[in-house]
């Protein structure tokens, strides 16, 4: 299995923009996770989804982000309209149960 | 979902026993205690967990006393390579974790 795919991984965008960041979790997991990374805060979880339907979505900052998961192969982590703040490492993971979650290699978002 | 404390940044040399600390005076009842290690430009990687007492793997052993209120990660003689974050989250019945901002060790030659 190639992992946890994740794409871009790297996107540099304006102020303003629309950014959609996109995930492929391992075939068979049936949950997924959307953390965000930075250096004052850390690896914060953001919203999960188990089984296609979002749980948690807790840790989404504003309405300006939104998450989707239309299959159990792909997600989606969107922010409208993007702003400086938002500039950070942004990681997918997947998994089958409470014990190991498995990383993608994340997508760095720097907004302008 | 109880949160954890960790030091912020932790030395060593290589062949050494490293043991990192972890606090979680609110974990709950159902809550495992799982460690992970992260390198520059990687997402988090699973190392261990353990649910009470002691387990260890191929590559680390976790400690976790019988009131289960912290948790002890240690790495048998570490080499440069085994510098990187490490973070203790505990997660529960429905798969949620908390990262917070880890423990930076520095494996030095």
């Amino acid at each position: 299995d190639a992992g946890v795919i994740q794409s871009p991984r790297h996107e540099v965008t304006e102020m303003g923009q629309e950014v959609t960041l996109r995930c492929k979790p391992i075939s068979g997991h049936n949950s997924l996770f959307w953390y965000r990374q930075t250096m004052m805060r850390g690896l914060e979880l953001l919203i999960y989804f188990n089984n296609n339907v979002p749980i948690d979505d807790s840790g989404m900052p504003e309405d300006r982000f939104s998450a989707k998961m239309p299959n159990a192969s792909f997600s989606t982590l969107k922010i409208q309209p993007s702003e400086p703040r938002d500039s950070a490492v942004y990681f997918c993971a997947s998994t089958t149960s409470a014990n190991e979650q498995f990383f993608g290699p994340g997508t760095r978002l720097t907004v302008l | 979902l109880a949160k954890t404390t960790q030091p912020i940044s932790m030395d060593s040399y290589e062949g050494q026993e490293v043991n990192i600390t972890c606090s979680h005076n609110n974990i709950a009842t159902n809550d495992y205690i799982t460690w992970y290690q992260q390198f520059p430009s990687q997402g988090p990687r699973f190392i261990i967990q353990g649910y009470k007492t002691k387990v260890t793997n191929e590559v680390a052993s976790l400690f976790i006393p019988a009131d289960r209120k912290s948790s002890t990660l240690s790495l048998p003689r570490v080499s440069l390579s085994d510098t990187a974050v490490y973070y203790c989250p505990l997660s529960n019945n429905f798969n949620k974790f908390y990262f917070g901002s880890g423990t930076k060790l520095n494996v030095k030659p």
